[in-house]
């Protein structure tokens, strides 16, 4: 069964401090996607990265970094130098293909992150 | 281009209602698929459709049923409402050969 655990449910920071997302996956496939989705207020998932089961290249974006370890089944997600901005729940989403040839995804609980100013 | 839109955005109900959810897709994408939020169960997948056809369903009751028009519009469906029904159900679309999704801002359920 593929299942996405995010064991933190909330994380509060200050202002400039790093923070550290975790996201543990588990599926039997060896193709699948990863994801993170951030939700602000508004309440709209907006997409924030996607990576192959094949790449395990870390990415950074800006302040925002991405580790992917397929040896722990992690795919971690760090904010360097965090704004209240960041403020936001996160998800980590594991995407992958049915029987039927189509995606089906599984998300996370989300960690809410507050970032204090 | 125009977003995911969803409507109503916020619905009030009562117990054993029904109540009829809208989610019109960025123009050009075909699947839309339906999840729904609590806090602490994250989301959880409903289904999905792709061409006015139901590919993926998850693990909810009959109560919870959706279609798609011919134009990749859906709507989603809920039946005689339950007070665990409450939560904000989210409409995401997505285009061809594009695994990732885009999601609309949700209508927020409340059942009293």
């Amino acid at each position: 069964a593929q299942k996405v655990t995010q064991a933190q449910t909330e994380i509060s920071v200050v202002e400039k401090e790093d923070v550290t997302l975790d996201c543990v996956y588990e599926t039997r496939d060896t193709t699948y996607y990863l994801f993170w989705y951030k939700q602000p207020p508004s309440g709209e998932l907006v997409f924030l990265i996607r990576r192959n089961s094949f790449d395990e290249q870390n990415e950074i974006s800006g302040r925002y970094s991405w580790n992917f370890q397929k040896s722990t089944s992690s795919f971690n997600f760090t904010i360097t130098a965090s704004q209240v901005v960041d403020s936001a729940v996160y998800f980590c989403a594991l995407s992958g293909y049915t029987t039927s040839g189509t995606y089906k995804y599984i998300f996370g609980t989300g960690t809410r992150l507050k970032v204090l100013a | 281009k125009a977003g995911v839109t969803q409507t109503p955005r916020y619905l009030i109900k009562t117990r054993g209602q029904q109540v009829t959810l809208s989610c019109s897709p960025i123009s050009g994408h075909r699947s839309v698929s339906w999840y729904q939020q609590t806090p602490g169960q994250g989301l959880q997948f409903l289904f999905e459709y792709f061409s006015e056809t139901q590919r993926n369903k998850g693990n909810f009751p009959g109560r919870f049923s959706g279609r798609q028009f011919s134009n990749s519009r859906s709507e989603m469906n809920v039946s005689t409402l339950e007070l665990g029904d409450s939560a904000l159900y989210l409409c995401a679309s997505s285009g061809p050969g594009e695994e990732k999704l885009f999601f609309g801002s949700g209508t927020q359920l409340s059942v009293l």
